[in-house]
């Protein structure tokens, strides 16, 4: 069946490092997108990748989507303390099932 | 103002008891989620509503029920039945299932005692 892994769990980075995290599919997804999730809030979307090898960017944050459709990474660069959170990706499968990655908490060490 | 509504914020119940968590959307939109989410883990599929009147299991679904009588309306009951139920819950709407953003609201924290 499909996986998806996302990677790393938890990255901690000195305030103005630039931080990326990693959507990994066993299968090419049809779709993918990015969201946010402050501490102690709930999930914002940010982004939604649909073609291969597409890049898009907001500001500090640059989203990519392989050009197989299986791999997926949002980079920010120069962190500041208000990028901290938990980042996650999720796709849609069968049924129009939508599922959540497990997630990259990232810290900014000020 | 248009959102997603959770209520109540937090929730505490005896161990044995059913719960029912509100949640309420005034979007318009005919897909809604129930996501489990427990500490440093994430978002875990529930139960799924495309249309009013319809709903399937999601990966966790046993010890939950669900109803979508009404567009707006996707209450979750918690059931004496699972084993775990102290975790943060979050409901989520969307125009349509499948490809559309997910709309989350503010969430319920339930502790079960």
């Amino acid at each position: 069946g499909q996986q998806v892994m996302q990677i790393p769990q938890y990255q901690h980075v000195q305030e103005g490092e630039d931080f990326t995290t990693y959507c990994n599919s066993s299968t090419t997804l049809s779709n993918i997108q990015w969201y946010k999730q402050r501490p102690g809030g709930h999930p914002v979307f940010l982004i939604q990748l649909v073609k291969s090898g597409e890049v898009k960017k907001q500001k500090r944050l640059t989203f990519q989507f392989g050009e197989a459709k299986k791999n997926s990474s949002l980079h920010i660069t120069a962190t500041q303390t208000t990028d901290v959170g938990t980042y996650f990706c999720s796709w849609s499968g069968g049924y129009q099932k939508v599922t959540f990655g497990t997630g990259t908490k990232l810290q900014v060490i000020p | 103002d248009g959102g997603i509504t959770q209520s109540p914020k937090y929730l505490f119940r005896k161990e044995g008891q059913n719960v029912t968590l509100s949640c309420e959307q005034n979007l318009n939109h005919d897909a809604m989620y129930w996501y489990r989410q427990d500490p440093g883990q994430g978002l875990r599929l529930i139960y799924y509503s495309q249309i009013v009147n319809d709903f399937q299991k999601g990966d966790i679904a046993e010890g939950y029920s669900v109803s979508r009588e009404k567009k707006e309306s996707f209450p979750l009951t918690v059931t004496s039945a699972q084993k775990n139920p102290t975790a943060f819950y979050l409901c989520a709407s969307s125009i349509t299932s499948g490809r559309d953003t997910q709309y989350f609201g503010p969430g319920t924290r339930l502790t079960v005692l």
